[in-house]
């Protein structure tokens, strides 16, 4: 079993759709649950960070953890075609230590207008 | 303020060449990683390396593969008769000294192609 396992997709979804997108682990040490989006030939960005399980939304995103169930989400509402990316998700034990995190293999998504 | 720079971002070898790839933090960070990603895998961490020191190189291989921050200019990934395994996108990320998950920027990457 891998450590992150994350939806494989691709995913296609019309323009103005919710999208949700889903990653699993199995090391219960996961405390900070990022949310990166990778543009085609480019690198990943931050899209959001949550600490221990919880909600958190920032525009027409929210971010939620369930540690008990070892899942996160990522909900993407009313989506446009400019959000058509691979999404993936990263998990860390430590607060700064990026050799901690450990990221899901991604989930491609497509918004069709 | 530019963000983390890495080049070349396009790189053919043939099989037993090396292949040096370089990343210029962002301006202000001390702290650079990198990472190795495969097709249709994620990002798996290399090393991590402050000025003039390599703190973890637990995800770098040990043969072939090295790595540098010298006091004086950008961040060396060298990798030494590179293989057709060797074929991937290498990305840099930097983050400052006290940066947590949310400061933590990549590069755009460097694809190593070898034939």
């Amino acid at each position: 079993q891998k450590e992150v396992e994350q939806d494989p997709g691709p995913l296609s979804v019309p323009e103005g759709a919710i999208v949700s997108l889903n990653c699993t682990y199995s090391n219960s040490a996961f405390q900070y649950f990022m949310w990166y989006r990778q543009y085609s030939r480019k690198g990943p960005e931050l899209l959001m960070y949550t600490y221990s399980s919880g909600n958190k939304e920032d525009g027409r995103f929210t971010a939620q953890v369930d540690k008990s169930s070892k899942y996160i989400s990522l909900f993407i509402r009313d989506s446009q075609p400019s959000d058509s990316a691979t999404y993936l998700c990263a998990m860390s034990d430590h607060y700064n230590y990026g050799q901690n995190f450990v990221f899901g293999p991604g989930t491609r998504l497509s918004v069709l207008p | 303020n530019a963000g983390v720079m890495q080049n070349p971002r396009h790189l053919v070898r043939r099989r037993g060449q090396e292949a040096r790839l370089r990343c210029s933090p962002m301006k202000g960070h001390s702290h650079v990683y990198w990472y190795r990603q495969l097709p249709e895998e994620g990002l798996k961490f290399m090393v991590y390396l402050q000025k003039e020191n390599i703190i973890d190189e637990s995800g770098m291989p040990k043969e072939r593969f090295s790595a540098e921050f010298p006091k004086e200019g950008p961040s060396i990934l060298r990798i030494q008769q590179v293989v057709r395994g060797d074929s991937a996108a290498y990305f840099c990320a930097s983050s400052p000294s006290t940066g947590g998950p949310g400061e933590l920027f990549f590069g755009e990457g460097s694809r190593l192609t070898v034939l």
